[in-house]
């Protein structure tokens, strides 16, 4: 089945704690990309990724950093995380062409 | 940065209604997407519509583009309670970044 698939789903951190979102995708997907969503404000994109070793920042990549070693994968990593940075987290991957994004059932990250 | 906005923000109809969405964006596109959104779960793409396209149909979705306006409707006929969501247009602009979203327009259909 295709999909991607993002982990943890749901996530409780202190500020100043390291930690990584991780997100998979079974269709070999060369684009894929990190949003966060807040009320009223809809889906901003924090990073993208074009394929391999390649990313650029999207409109809010403060804060964050993201790799991409493999294909499949294209973790979110938070250094320092801020209490401003609680939101929901989709990570998503489409095809060459733009034609269709596939989404994680997202990651709901809350900083205390 | 270039945003999609949708309008209105929320839409409340009865079931069997017909819904209307509009998307209003800023640059040239190569398409635009609509996608739908149940409560905190991840997005489901509904539509494409190219830029030399005018009008498009699944179902019970029509959409249309006016790239001379930068806007963009979607109409949902004979709407449904499982058509409560929230639906989101999303642009692919031409200089190459990937997908951009408007704030989306929530629908409630009341049975």
């Amino acid at each position: 089945e295709a999909q991607v698939t993002q982990n943890p789903r749901y996530l409780i951190t202190v500020t100043g704690k390291k930690l990584t979102v991780t997100c998979s995708q079974n269709m070999n997907h060369e684009y894929m990309s990190w949003y966060r969503q807040d009320p009223g404000l809809g889906l901003r994109q924090i990073y993208y990724s074009m394929n391999v070793e390649v990313t650029d920042k999207g409109d809010v990549p403060e804060g964050y950093k993201v790799s991409r070693k493999e294909k499949r994968n294209f973790p979110l990593i938070l250094e320092s995380p801020s209490p401003n940075q609680t939101s929901l987290y989709f990570c998503a991957s489409s095809p060459p062409g733009n034609t269709k994004a596939f989404f994680g059932q997202g990651t709901r990250l809350t900083v205390v | 940065s270039q945003q999609g906005e949708e309008d209105p923000q929320a839409l409340s109809i009865q079931e069997g209604e017909n819904a209307t969405m509009n998307c209003s964006y800023k640059t040239s596109i190569n398409n635009l997407q609509w996608y739908r959104q149940n409560s905190g779960r991840g997005l489901v793409h509904l539509i494409l519509i190219r830029s030399n396209e005018r009008e498009k149909h699944s179902g019970r979705l029509r959409v249309t583009l006016d790239t001379s306006k930068k806007s963009s409707s979607l109409l949902i006929t004979a709407s449904r309670a499982a058509d409560t969501a929230s639906y989101f247009c999303a642009t692919d602009p031409h200089y190459g970044q990937n997908f951009v979203f408007g704030p989306g327009t929530r629908l409630s259909v009341l049975p």
